[in-house]
């Protein structure tokens, strides 16, 4: 089945403690990118990656760094995590992204900050 | 700053009923407006999409009306099921740089009573 997996679903954490959600996709896209959704505001991308090795800030990159070592894995690393990235984020993948194709959401995890 | 705007935040209609949701942008550089789906606990889902060399395209229930002139976009679901009881968003893409960005509206809660 094609899919995009993010793990964990849901994570609570303390402000300043390195985490890492974990992104793959299994259709082969070049094209990765991580979002976060809060209410009012939508969905607004803090990075994205065109292929392996080729990382790019979006909308919101402060306080994210990202790493595209493999084609199917992109994670989103939050070194110093901060009460107001407290989101839920999603992990998005496109088979290219010089195209307009279908983006693919993973199921979303839940990050809270404390 | 939101270059998709959204209405309204939230929408309830009755079951057979006609959901109307909008959108509006400013950029002329957008080539492509998709609409996603995303239903409770899940990720957006691309929906339907439409190009701005037409002015509108149904798909089942579904259908986009698009005023280039205008800059508006909308969605509207015919016949409206608890089904389709979800969070939609608009969306446009362009070009920017070398890649692809995708801009998403606020998102609109629709609520289908029984």
């Amino acid at each position: 089945e094609a899919q995009v997996t993010q793990n964990p679903r849901y994570l609570i954490t303390v402000t300043g403690k390195k985490l890492t959600v974990t992104c793959s996709q299994n259709m082969n896209h070049e094209y990765m990118s991580w979002y976060r959704q809060d209410p009012g505001l939508g969905l607004r991308q803090i990075y994205y990656s065109m292929n392996v090795e080729v990382t790019d800030k979006g909308d919101v990159p402060e306080g994210y760094k990202v790493s595209r070592k493999e084609k199917r894995n992109f994670p989103l690393i939050l070194e110093s995590p901060s009460p107001n990235q407290t989101s839920l984020y999603f992990c998005a993948s496109s088979k290219t992204g010089y195209m307009n194709t279908e983006a693919f959401f993973g199921q979303g995890t839940r990050l809270t900050v404390v | 700053q939101q270059q998709v705007k959204q209405s309204p935040q939230s929408l309830i209609v009755q079951k057979g009923g006609i959901s109307i949701i909008n959108c509006a942008y400013e950029n002329t550089a957008f080539d492509y407006f998709p609409w996603y789906q995303q239903f409770p606990g899940k990720g957006p889902a691309l929906l339907i999409a439409i190009r701005p060399d037409v002015s509108e395209k149904k798909e089942g229930r579904f259908t986009i009306s698009f005023n280039k002139s205008a800059k508006q976009f909308s969605l509207h679901i015919m016949d409206s099921q608890p089904g389709d009881s979800a969070t939609y968003f608009c969306a446009a893409s362009f070009i920017a740089g070398s890649a692809r960005q995708l801009t998403f509206g606020s998102g609109t809660q629709l609520t289908v009573l029984p």
